[in-house]
């Protein structure tokens, strides 16, 4: 079974610095995506970036990329010149390629950004 | 596009009562399922749905029913409502990985008392 670890339950960061999120996962298929969501405190879950498990480059959108290590098995998150916006839970998720496959859940890390 | 709705937003259930959370899309997704969020549990998959008349059990899948008799709508069903399912519920589509995937409800919050 695929199971997805995040082991920081809680971080800060100073507006304008950057953060780093780290996320582990355990699996022995080679088809496979992961994915970094954001849940505000709106609730709303936003997809903040996704990585191909095939791809061997590091997903970027903005201010936010991945430092994706398959053989690690590691997909942290960083944040950059992180926002007052920013704070929120962020879930690591995973699931295996294929049309049967169902997303996995991290615990989250709740994010503070402080001015 | 509405995307993916859900109601009720917020309900509160005395223990032993029924009701059915509702989620619908626009989207035309075969796929669609129901998650559970709890503090530091992250979000756990109830049931899913890979088509009209199709559906399975996720991990958390005791004391809730689904059925999917058109590809737009998949009801959550509380049979007998018990204060471990108060949770944040979350209905969520999937579209191709192309897309970006996974489209999330707004959730609705369950108390049970």
């Amino acid at each position: 079974a695929q199971t997805v670890t995040q082991s920081q339950p809680e971080m800060s960061v100073q507006e304008a610095e950057t953060v780093t999120l780290s996320c582990t996962y355990d699996t022995s298929e080679n088809n496979y995506y992961l994915f970094w969501y954001k849940q505000p405190p709106s609730r709303q879950m936003i997809l903040v970036i996704r990585q191909e498990a095939y791809k061997q480059q590091n997903a970027t959108e903005n201010r936010f990329s991945v430092n994706f290590q398959k053989a690690a098995k590691s997909f942290s998150l960083k944040i950059s010149d992180s926002q007052l916006g920013d704070t929120a839970m962020y879930f690591c998720a995973f699931i295996l390629g294929g049309s049967q496959g169902n997303l996995i859940f991290g615990k989250g890390t709740k994010l503070s950004v402080k001015p | 596009n509405a995307g993916v709705t859900q109601t009720p937003k917020f309900q509160v259930l005395k223990t032993g009562q029924s009701m059915t959370l509702q989620c619908a899309q626009d989207m035309n997704h075969e796929y669609m399922s129901w998650y559970r969020q709890d503090p530091g549990m992250g979000l756990r998959l109830i049931h899913y749905s890979v088509g009209a008349g199709i559906t399975d059990q996720g991990e958390v899948p005791n004391g809730y029913n689904v059925s999917r008799s058109t590809t737009e709508d998949f009801p959550l069903r509380l049979l007998s409502a018990a204060p471990s399912q108060t949770s944040v519920y979350f209905c969520a589509t999937r579209g191709g990985f192309s897309e970006g995937f996974g489209y999330f409800g707004p959730g609705t919050r369950l108390t049970v008392t």
